[in-house]
């Protein structure tokens, strides 16, 4: 799977729009990039999904350059209860022989402030 | 709380002490996970079934044995734990293995004195 990076932290204010970039350079052609995000004490939730372009979902939306060597997380007009830690992970989504193996990194930690 | 539950969701136990976790999903998927996140650290997967038949082993030590008796529980049994074993442990399952898209439970934690 493909190593990412992206920030360890980034502060905000409530009603803000929220850019948080992955780089992921080695990324396969086969490979899919993928957003979780995390409360504390609780499991990580899947936000979306996307391969190339831009998707868009009902809570965020994602943004990949046609090199897709980075991503960028867009999360629009942030309220408190998105302070949480996002991870960023690529990888081939597809099984057959994957063996479901995610790969999270330390994450972005996002604090919205009032 | 009603696509993937843990049980329990806190539990302290002694280094002699045996006891299990459990998790169940109620989303048909074929493949589930137990998953390690320790204070400061990225969660570490240990363990995948799919089909209830193991399929990774993440170098993870003999006490910790996981069970998968159908496709809609796992459980974790824990015996001669150390007190760096205490962490959050997380089971997830997928429509397959090797799906992204990972449904996680709310995770137990665990304390070992």
């Amino acid at each position: 799977l493909a190593k990412t990076t992206q920030p360890i932290s980034m502060d905000s204010y409530e009603g803000q729009e929220v850019n948080i970039t992955c780089s992921h350079n080695n990324i396969a052609t086969n490979d899919y990039i993928t957003w979780y995000q995390q409360f504390p004490s609780q499991g990580p939730r899947f936000i979306i999904q996307g391969y190339k372009t831009k998707v868009t979902n009902e809570v965020a939306s994602l943004f990949i350059p046609a090199d897709r060597k980075s991503s960028t997380l867009s999360l629009p007009r942030v309220s408190l209860s998105d302070t949480a830690v996002y991870y960023c992970l690529v990888g081939d989504h597809r099984g057959s022989g994957n063996t479901g193996k995610l790969i999270f990194g330390q994450g972005t930690t996002l604090q919205v402030k009032p | 709380e009603t696509g993937v539950t843990q049980t329990p969701r806190h539990l302290v136990m002694g280094m002699t002490n045996k006891k299990s976790l459990k998790c169940e999903q109620h989303l048909g998927h074929n493949a589930m996970y137990w998953y390690k996140q320790s204070a400061k650290k990225p969660l570490e997967l240990m363990f995948v079934y799919s089909l209830e038949e193991r399929v990774e082993n993440n170098s993870v030590p003999s006490r910790f044995s996981p069970e998968c008796p159908n496709s809609s529980h796992l459980f974790l049994h824990l015996h001669t734990l150390q007190p760096e074993d205490s962490a959050l442990y997380l089971c997830a399952s997928s429509q397959v293995k090797g799906y992204n898209e990972q449904f996680f439970g709310p995770g137990t934690r665990l304390t070992v004195l």
